[in-house]
Protein backbone atom coordinates (compact mmCIF):
# COMPACT_ATOMS: atom_id res chain seq x y z
CA UNK A 1 0.00 0.00 0.00
CA UNK A 2 1.14 3.37 -0.43
CA UNK A 3 -0.26 6.18 1.30
CA UNK A 4 0.14 9.43 3.41
CA UNK A 5 -0.82 9.70 7.48
CA UNK A 6 -1.52 12.74 8.75
CA UNK A 7 -2.85 11.86 11.98
CA UNK A 8 -3.60 15.49 13.59
CA UNK A 9 -6.72 16.85 12.13
CA UNK A 10 -6.58 20.22 13.91
CA UNK A 11 -4.00 21.48 16.02
CA UNK A 12 -4.33 25.25 18.03
CA UNK A 13 -1.15 27.04 19.41
CA UNK A 14 -1.05 30.76 20.69
CA UNK A 15 1.23 32.75 18.88
CA UNK A 16 4.99 32.45 19.13
CA UNK A 17 4.95 28.74 20.50
CA UNK A 18 5.90 26.22 18.85
CA UNK A 19 4.67 23.27 16.69
CA UNK A 20 5.39 19.89 14.74
CA UNK A 21 3.04 18.63 12.18
CA UNK A 22 3.55 14.82 11.48
CA UNK A 23 3.48 12.89 8.43
CA UNK A 24 4.33 9.49 8.20
CA UNK A 25 4.32 7.97 4.50
CA UNK A 26 4.09 3.98 3.08
CA UNK A 27 6.01 2.82 0.10
CA UNK A 28 8.07 0.07 -0.90
CA UNK A 29 9.61 1.83 -3.78
CA UNK A 30 13.07 2.76 -2.87
CA UNK A 31 13.71 6.17 -5.03
CA UNK A 32 11.00 8.29 -4.22
CA UNK A 33 9.87 11.98 -3.08
CA UNK A 34 8.74 13.77 -0.78
CA UNK A 35 6.56 17.53 -0.51
CA UNK A 36 5.02 19.63 1.86
CA UNK A 37 2.21 22.16 1.13
CA UNK A 38 0.83 25.02 2.72
CA UNK A 39 -2.72 25.96 1.61
CA UNK A 40 -3.93 29.28 3.16
CA UNK A 41 -7.69 30.40 3.27
CA UNK A 42 -7.15 31.82 -0.54
CA UNK A 43 -7.28 28.05 -1.43
CA UNK A 44 -3.76 28.20 -3.38
CA UNK A 45 -1.49 25.52 -2.85
CA UNK A 46 2.32 26.92 -2.01
CA UNK A 47 4.97 24.79 -2.35
CA UNK A 48 7.32 24.80 0.57
CA UNK A 49 9.60 21.70 0.51
CA UNK A 50 10.73 18.65 -1.67
CA UNK A 51 12.95 15.98 -0.30
CA UNK A 52 14.60 12.44 -2.10
CA UNK A 53 15.03 9.41 -0.48
CA UNK A 54 18.79 9.61 -0.49
CA UNK A 55 18.58 12.96 1.26
CA UNK A 56 18.14 12.25 4.70
CA UNK A 57 19.78 15.64 6.23
CA UNK A 58 17.53 18.09 7.82
CA UNK A 59 16.50 21.45 6.48
CA UNK A 60 16.14 24.46 7.79
CA UNK A 61 14.31 27.62 6.24
CA UNK A 62 13.82 30.82 8.38
CA UNK A 63 11.40 29.64 11.08
CA UNK A 64 10.77 26.35 9.31
CA UNK A 65 12.55 23.39 9.44
CA UNK A 66 12.39 19.24 8.58
CA UNK A 67 12.78 16.20 9.89
CA UNK A 68 12.95 13.12 7.49
CA UNK A 69 13.96 9.78 9.17
CA UNK A 70 13.80 6.83 6.69
CA UNK A 71 13.94 4.40 9.65
CA UNK A 72 10.26 5.57 11.52
CA UNK A 73 8.78 6.91 7.67
CA UNK A 74 8.27 10.04 8.99
CA UNK A 75 8.81 13.34 7.32
CA UNK A 76 7.81 15.83 10.44
CA UNK A 77 7.51 19.76 9.81
CA UNK A 78 8.36 22.51 12.67
CA UNK A 79 7.48 25.98 12.96
CA UNK A 80 9.58 27.32 15.49
CA UNK A 81 8.02 30.76 16.96
CA UNK A 82 4.68 30.27 15.22
CA UNK A 83 2.35 33.17 13.40
CA UNK A 84 -1.03 34.19 13.01
CA UNK A 85 0.31 34.20 9.50
CA UNK A 86 1.28 30.34 9.56
CA UNK A 87 -2.70 29.76 10.03
CA UNK A 88 -3.26 27.13 7.37
CA UNK A 89 -3.97 23.34 6.03
CA UNK A 90 -0.64 21.79 5.35
CA UNK A 91 -0.37 19.02 3.51
CA UNK A 92 2.71 16.38 3.20
CA UNK A 93 2.66 14.75 0.07
CA UNK A 94 4.59 11.81 -1.37
CA UNK A 95 5.07 10.76 -5.13
CA UNK A 96 7.17 7.48 -6.11
CA UNK A 97 7.91 6.02 -9.91
CA UNK A 98 5.95 3.37 -9.31
CA UNK A 99 2.98 5.16 -9.22
CA UNK A 100 4.06 8.43 -11.08
CA UNK A 101 1.37 10.38 -8.63
CA UNK A 102 1.69 12.87 -5.90
CA UNK A 103 -0.33 11.11 -2.81
CA UNK A 104 -1.64 13.64 -0.35
CA UNK A 105 -2.32 12.78 3.26
CA UNK A 106 -5.53 14.55 4.40
CA UNK A 107 -4.29 17.73 5.50
CA UNK A 108 -3.42 19.43 9.31
CA UNK A 109 -5.42 22.06 9.81
CA UNK A 110 -2.81 24.62 12.06
CA UNK A 111 -4.58 27.72 13.76
CA UNK A 112 -2.35 30.42 15.23
CA UNK A 113 -4.50 32.65 18.08
CA UNK A 114 -2.59 35.88 18.71
CA UNK B 1 4.14 37.74 -13.58
CA UNK B 2 4.72 34.54 -14.21
CA UNK B 3 2.00 31.83 -12.92
CA UNK B 4 -1.35 29.55 -13.20
CA UNK B 5 -4.79 31.81 -13.16
CA UNK B 6 -7.89 29.49 -13.11
CA UNK B 7 -11.17 30.73 -14.08
CA UNK B 8 -14.05 31.35 -12.48
CA UNK B 9 -13.44 31.59 -8.66
CA UNK B 10 -16.71 30.41 -8.22
CA UNK B 11 -18.90 28.53 -10.24
CA UNK B 12 -22.23 27.63 -10.34
CA UNK B 13 -23.72 24.80 -11.95
CA UNK B 14 -27.98 22.76 -12.23
CA UNK B 15 -27.88 19.45 -12.20
CA UNK B 16 -27.75 17.69 -15.80
CA UNK B 17 -25.02 20.84 -17.16
CA UNK B 18 -21.75 21.10 -18.23
CA UNK B 19 -19.15 23.06 -17.25
CA UNK B 20 -16.12 23.85 -17.96
CA UNK B 21 -12.84 25.03 -16.06
CA UNK B 22 -10.43 27.19 -17.37
CA UNK B 23 -6.78 26.57 -16.19
CA UNK B 24 -3.87 28.64 -18.16
CA UNK B 25 -0.02 28.79 -17.42
CA UNK B 26 2.69 30.88 -18.82
CA UNK B 27 5.49 29.13 -16.69
CA UNK B 28 6.38 27.22 -19.30
CA UNK B 29 5.88 23.95 -18.16
CA UNK B 30 5.23 20.66 -20.19
CA UNK B 31 2.77 19.00 -17.85
CA UNK B 32 -0.23 19.86 -15.58
CA UNK B 33 -2.90 18.14 -13.55
CA UNK B 34 -6.13 18.69 -12.06
CA UNK B 35 -7.17 17.60 -8.35
CA UNK B 36 -10.15 17.57 -6.98
CA UNK B 37 -10.74 18.70 -3.09
CA UNK B 38 -13.48 17.54 -0.90
CA UNK B 39 -13.81 19.08 2.80
CA UNK B 40 -11.21 17.80 5.37
CA UNK B 41 -9.54 15.91 2.65
CA UNK B 42 -6.67 15.51 0.78
CA UNK B 43 -6.25 16.27 -3.23
CA UNK B 44 -7.25 13.48 -5.85
CA UNK B 45 -5.90 13.49 -9.18
CA UNK B 46 -8.47 13.52 -11.58
CA UNK B 47 -6.64 13.82 -15.17
CA UNK B 48 -3.01 14.82 -15.99
CA UNK B 49 -1.42 15.45 -19.23
CA UNK B 50 2.83 15.97 -19.97
CA UNK B 51 3.04 16.91 -23.33
CA UNK B 52 0.16 18.55 -25.26
CA UNK B 53 -2.23 16.56 -27.26
CA UNK B 54 -2.13 13.70 -24.56
CA UNK B 55 -3.66 13.33 -21.33
CA UNK B 56 -4.13 10.43 -18.76
CA UNK B 57 -6.70 9.64 -16.59
CA UNK B 58 -6.26 9.92 -12.83
CA UNK B 59 -7.96 7.97 -9.33
CA UNK B 60 -11.14 9.69 -10.30
CA UNK B 61 -11.53 10.10 -13.65
CA UNK B 62 -15.06 9.34 -14.21
CA UNK B 63 -17.64 12.23 -15.28
CA UNK B 64 -15.02 14.83 -16.48
CA UNK B 65 -12.96 15.09 -19.59
CA UNK B 66 -10.20 17.50 -20.09
CA UNK B 67 -8.03 18.87 -23.62
CA UNK B 68 -4.29 19.76 -24.12
CA UNK B 69 -4.32 21.20 -27.64
CA UNK B 70 -1.99 24.40 -26.40
CA UNK B 71 1.24 24.15 -24.00
CA UNK B 72 -0.51 26.85 -21.94
CA UNK B 73 -3.93 25.04 -21.34
CA UNK B 74 -5.44 22.52 -19.82
CA UNK B 75 -9.29 23.29 -19.25
CA UNK B 76 -11.40 20.74 -17.52
CA UNK B 77 -15.36 19.80 -18.30
CA UNK B 78 -17.45 18.43 -15.42
CA UNK B 79 -19.98 16.48 -17.26
CA UNK B 80 -23.84 15.89 -15.94
CA UNK B 81 -22.65 12.19 -15.75
CA UNK B 82 -19.98 13.11 -12.52
CA UNK B 83 -22.73 12.29 -9.31
CA UNK B 84 -21.27 14.67 -6.90
CA UNK B 85 -19.71 17.65 -8.25
CA UNK B 86 -19.75 20.16 -5.96
CA UNK B 87 -15.76 20.19 -4.37
CA UNK B 88 -12.76 22.38 -5.30
CA UNK B 89 -10.89 22.21 -7.79
CA UNK B 90 -7.05 22.55 -8.25
CA UNK B 91 -4.69 22.99 -11.46
CA UNK B 92 -1.29 22.66 -11.42
CA UNK B 93 1.32 22.55 -13.13
CA UNK B 94 5.24 21.23 -13.74
CA UNK B 95 8.22 21.15 -15.67
CA UNK B 96 9.73 18.24 -17.41
CA UNK B 97 6.75 15.35 -17.51
CA UNK B 98 6.06 15.39 -13.63
CA UNK B 99 8.61 13.33 -12.27
CA UNK B 100 9.18 13.65 -8.63
CA UNK B 101 12.22 15.80 -9.12
CA UNK B 102 9.69 18.10 -11.18
CA UNK B 103 7.84 20.36 -7.80
CA UNK B 104 4.11 20.71 -8.82
CA UNK B 105 2.77 24.49 -8.24
CA UNK B 106 -0.64 25.14 -7.75
CA UNK B 107 -3.18 27.69 -9.20
CA UNK B 108 -5.91 29.21 -7.37
CA UNK B 109 -9.07 26.93 -7.37
CA UNK B 110 -12.11 26.95 -8.40
CA UNK B 111 -14.99 26.31 -5.97
CA UNK B 112 -17.77 24.47 -7.78
CA UNK B 113 -21.26 23.88 -6.42
CA UNK B 114 -24.51 22.38 -8.03
CA UNK B 115 -27.39 23.52 -7.56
Amino acid sequence: AQKVTQAQTEISVVEKEDVTLDCVYETRDTTYYLFWYKQPPSGELVFLIRRNSFDEQNEISGRYSWNFQKSTSSFNFTITASQVVDSAVYFCALWMDSSYKLIFGSGTRLLVRP
Amino acid sequence: DGGITQSPKYLFRKEGQNVTLSCEQNLNHDAMYWYRQDPGQGLRLIYYSQIVNDFQKGDIAEGYSVSREKKESFPLTVTSAQKNPTAFYLCASSFGQGKGTDTQYFGPGTRLTVL
